[in-house]
């Protein structure tokens, strides 16, 4: 089944406390990218990257870090979390045989708490 | 600045009534446009989209929208909601040859009632 997968689901954390969600993808997607989604506000891009070892900013980016070593897998990074960083993220991916035009697929979300 | 709104925070309707979701957006030129839908607990999933063409866009699940270009428009409708249509709903936008961001609206959470 294709798919994108998030781990953990749910994550509750303290401050300073560095965490790592992991994001895989099996539909062979050159692009992936990472949104935290906050009430009111939908969904915004944290990170994305085109390719492998290739990644750029989005909209939110600070606080966060991503790497993409493997095709399949863009984990999201979170070096020393704070409160404003509790939130709902989505990991998504999507062919970019026709760029933006294409269908980004998302995974099912992590929730994290940052006291 | 680049900006995707939805008007409606929260809507209800009855079960079998009409349904009408509003999307705005500020962009230079015709982005490409997309309808999603996040079930609770769920990711989002793709409704329908809209690159070119027919300005009546028909998707999954009954749902349609319709690009209108004066308004900078891209409303999704339903002719008859049904109880599971209840869930939050998000226009998204992508320029185009400008990247590869994608810019969502703020959601509209729909309840049915029944």
């Amino acid at each position: 089944e294709a798919q994108v997968t998030q781990n953990p689901r749910y994550l509750i954390t303290v401050t300073g406390k560095k965490l790592t969600v992991t994001c895989s993808q099996n539909m062979n997607h050159e692009y992936m990218s990472w949104y935290r989604q906050d009430p009111g506000l939908g969904l915004r891009q944290i990170y994305y990257s085109m390719n492998v070892e290739v990644t750029d900013k989005g909209d939110v980016p600070e606080g966060y870090k991503v790497s993409r070593k493997e095709k399949r897998n863009f984990p999201l990074i979170l070096e020393s979390p704070s409160p404003n960083q509790t939130s709902l993220y989505f990991c998504a991916s999507r062919d970019s045989g026709l760029a933006e035009s294409n269908e980004q697929f998302f995974g099912p979300g992590t929730r994290l708490t940052v006291l | 600045a680049q900006s995707v709104t939805q008007p409606d925070i929260h809507i209800t309707v009855s079960e079998g009534a009409s349904l009408e979701l509003r999307c705005n957006y500020s962009y230079g030129a015709t982005p490409y446009l997309f309808w999603y839908v996040q079930s609770p607990g769920q990711g989002l999933q793709l409704l329908l989209k809209y690159f070119s063409g027919d300005t009546l866009v028909q998707g999954i699940k009954g749902f349609e929208a319709e690009f209108k270009r004066s308004q900078s428009s891209f409303n999704l409708r339903k002719p008859s909601v049904h109880w599971s249509d209840a869930a939050e709903y998000f226009c998204a936008v992508a320029p185009r040859n400008a990247g590869n961001m994608l810019t969502f609206g703020g959601g509209t959470r729909l309840m049915v009632k029944p």
